[in-house]
């Protein structure tokens, strides 16, 4: 059963760049797409978007241009970056593998709080 | 891009009951549609794909109907564990949007 495990700073300074990590265990990163999902306390949830095993990425046009999702099959793991953070980007951020037979979601990291604040 | 609406947005229900959730998207999606569960402090749990497709595990009291823009989730017999919040979600091509969510309540 692969397991997905979010890392990251819990608190950003509005303006500055959010950097998360996503390590995947107990099974393989290739061949599969992996997506940064996000939830406001309290509130529904936004797809960010996406980076599949070759590095090909797609994301939310919403936040596009200050997304950039990157893998590193070495180490196992895939990252976010989102730039330029205001308070409207304090959520609940989820790791999720996209299923093989479609694009939605089978497996989840457990979550992190990231909180945007001076 | 197509947006997604859930309803009711909460209910009330008693264990034992039958409770429909509803999701209708802008335009059509024939049957990209999938529900999940979220129970607080905890990852969405994916229950159907596929509209009407049972996700392994998943009790058979869950299943999904629906196609184009109309789509519904029915939980027949109520259990205690199913009380949580309960979101579709497209996919069938990018932005793979979710519902505002329905929050199911003990009653």
């Amino acid at each position: 059963q692969v397991h997905l495990q979010e890392s990251g700073p819990g608190l950003v300074k509005p303006s500055e760049t959010l950097s998360l990590t996503c390590t995947v265990s107990d099974g393989s990163i290739t061949n599969y797409c992996w997506t940064w999902i996000r939830q406001p306390p309290g509130k529904g949830l936004e797809w960010i978007g996406y980076v599949y095993s070759n590095g090909n990425t797609n994301y939310n046009p919403s936040l596009k241009s200050r997304v950039t999702i990157s893998v590193d099959t070495s180490q196992s793991r895939f990252s976010l970056n989102l730039t330029s953070v205001t308070a409207a980007d304090t959520a609940i951020y989820f790791c999720a593998r996209e299923a093989f037979s479609g694009s939605f979601y089978d497996h989840w990291g457990q979550g992190t709080l990231v909180t945007v604040s001076s | 891009d197509i947006q997604m609406t859930q309803s009711p947005s909460s209910l009330s229900a008693s264990v034992g009951d039958t409770v429909t959730i509803a999701c209708r998207t802008s335009q059509g999606i024939t049957n990209f549609l999938a529900w999940y569960q979220q129970k607080p402090g905890k990852a969405p749990k994916l229950l159907i794909y596929a509209a009407s497709t049972l996700q392994s595990g998943v009790p058979s009291r869950f299943s999904g109907s629906g196609s184009g823009t109309d789509f519904t989730l029915t939980i027949s017999s109520l259990q205690p564990e199913d009380f949580a919040t309960y979101f579709c979600q497209k996919h069938d091509r990018a932005p793979y949007t979710f519902g505002q969510g329905t929050k199911l309540e003990i009653k």
